[in-house]
């Protein structure tokens, strides 16, 4: 089993829709970070939390220490939104990342 | 600011080979760490150099060595190349430890080995 498991795989949605995406972890974390890859492979920082929420434009994270999970909401979501989203944890000295989520926005 | 940058983007090398791939970091962020991304493992965290010093490794063979240089740039090598060395390399920058503090992702270098 995964240290750090992400659901759905792949995800589409109408231009408009609330989007959620969680993620799971099963060893102890010092932060949770939420990054955004679109196709070509750059990658962006979205969010690093340790807990509570935090909010960017359309964008949510929210972390529960206590049950080990994290999701990242967007709201009224957009074409341009449309990437692979990955969650990492950071457990002792490196990163551990969650396989990613297939997000598809259709207009 | 400059973002990070990674050179080169795309390589193809041959089995047996070996390979050097540059990271730029940030100006000021000491800390970079090398990531390979691959379709069947999906993101894998390599090694993270901080002031010069490797601080921490994962688990890779010890053909994928790295280092980094007092202006913060870091190289990572690849020696004996193998097919399953294909892969997009990422490297992050970051002010302190990447654990602890936000990355910030260079756009990769795509590894192609025939």
């Amino acid at each position: 089993k995964n240290e750090v498991e992400q659901s759905p795989q792949n995800l589409t949605a109408q231009e408009g829709e609330f989007i959620t995406i969680n993620c799971s972890y099963s060893v102890g974390i010092s932060a949770l970070h939420w990054l955004q890859q679109h196709p070509g492979g750059g990658i962006v920082s979205l969010f690093m939390l340790s807990s509570g929420k935090k909010k960017h434009g359309r964008l949510i994270a929210t972390i529960n220490i206590q049950e080990k999970h994290s999701s990242l909401h967007i709201t009224a979501s957009h074409p341009r939104d449309s990437a692979v989203y990955i969650c990492a944890v950071s457990n002792a000295d490196k990163l551990i990342f969650g396989t990613g989520t297939r997000l598809q926005v259709f207009p | 600011k400059a973002g990070v940058t990674q050179t080169p983007r795309y390589l193809i090398k041959t089995r047996g080979q070996q390979v050097t791939l540059s990271c730029s970091p940030i100006s000021g962020h000491r800390s970079v760490s090398w990531y390979q991304q691959t379709p069947g493992q999906g993101l894998q965290f390599l090694f993270e150099y901080f002031s010069e010093t490797q601080r921490n490794k994962g688990n890779f063979p010890g053909r994928f060595s790295g280092r980094q240089f007092s202006n913060s740039r870091s190289e990572m090598n690849v020696s004996t190349l193998e097919l399953g060395d294909s892969a997009l390399y990422l490297c992050a920058s970051s002010l302190g430890h990447s654990v602890n503090t936000e990355a910030f992702f260079g756009q990769g270098t795509r590894l192609t080995v025939v």
